[in-house]
């Protein structure tokens, strides 16, 4: 599993983006970088996930470096309901792996 | 109908007791998990099943005791409680272990007096 490492801290308007970077040089080359959301008291939360090309779903985009070293999580229009920890993964791809959660970004949305 | 969910909600038990979480999941996925989130928010795996079958066990205390009758299930047993058991338990359900998201549960708030 790759060491992943994440601003302890942010802070975005509402209605601007909010661009949470992550960095992840020792990840391989079959190692997928996930994104999840804790929203406060509630369970993680699945954003996006991708290997090697930018992703976009209903939630967010994810931007990730042609090495692959560091990654990009984008929410387009931040609400406050998007207040929440974001965490950055990349849990491996051998049969044992595993979902780590570091400490995260701790994300506020201010009005 | 709630994807992956938990009873109880609540726990608040006196030191030394026997108590089990449920969790159940109607995903048709493969792989369940339990995780524990403790004062300090820090959100860390105890075990995973897949397929009814253990595939990791965190270097948990043989206190713990998770058990998986079928794959839509994996409860928690925790015996002699302690203390330091006070946190938050998540179950998760994933299809298959390998890079696939995962849905959690709400959360079991487990408190030891």
């Amino acid at each position: 599993d790759a060491k992943t490492t994440q601003p302890p801290s942010m802070d975005c308007a509402e209605g601007r983006a909010a661009n949470l970077p992550c960095n992840h040089s020792t990840i391989s080359g079959n190692e997928y970088v996930y994104w999840y959301r804790q929203i406060h008291s509630q369970g993680p939360q699945y954003i996006i996930h991708g290997l090697k090309n930018n992703e976009t779903n209903e939630m967010a985009s994810l931007i990730i470096t042609e090495d692959r070293k560091s990654s990009t999580l984008i929410l387009p229009h931040a609400t406050l309901r998007d207040t929440a920890v974001y965490y950055c993964i990349a849990p491996g791809y051998s049969s044992a792996s595993k979902i780590i959660f570091g400490s995260g970004t701790r994300l506020s949305i201010r009005p | 109908d709630t994807a992956v969910s938990q009873t109880p909600k609540y726990l608040v038990t006196q030191m030394g007791n026997d108590k089990s979480i449920k969790c159940e999941q109607n995903l048709g996925h493969d792989t369940m998990y339990w995780y524990k989130q403790d004062s300090k928010k820090f959100l860390k795996i105890m075990f995973s099943y897949n397929n009814k079958e253990l595939i990791i066990n965190e270097t948990v205390p043989n206190r713990f005791s998770p058990k998986s009758p079928d794959k839509a299930h994996l409860n928690l047993h925790i015996n002699s409680l302690e203390l330091g058991d006070s946190a938050v338990y998540f179950c998760a359900s994933s299809q298959g272990s390998l890079n696939t998201e995962a849905f959690f549960g709400q959360g079991t708030r487990l408190t030891v007096v």
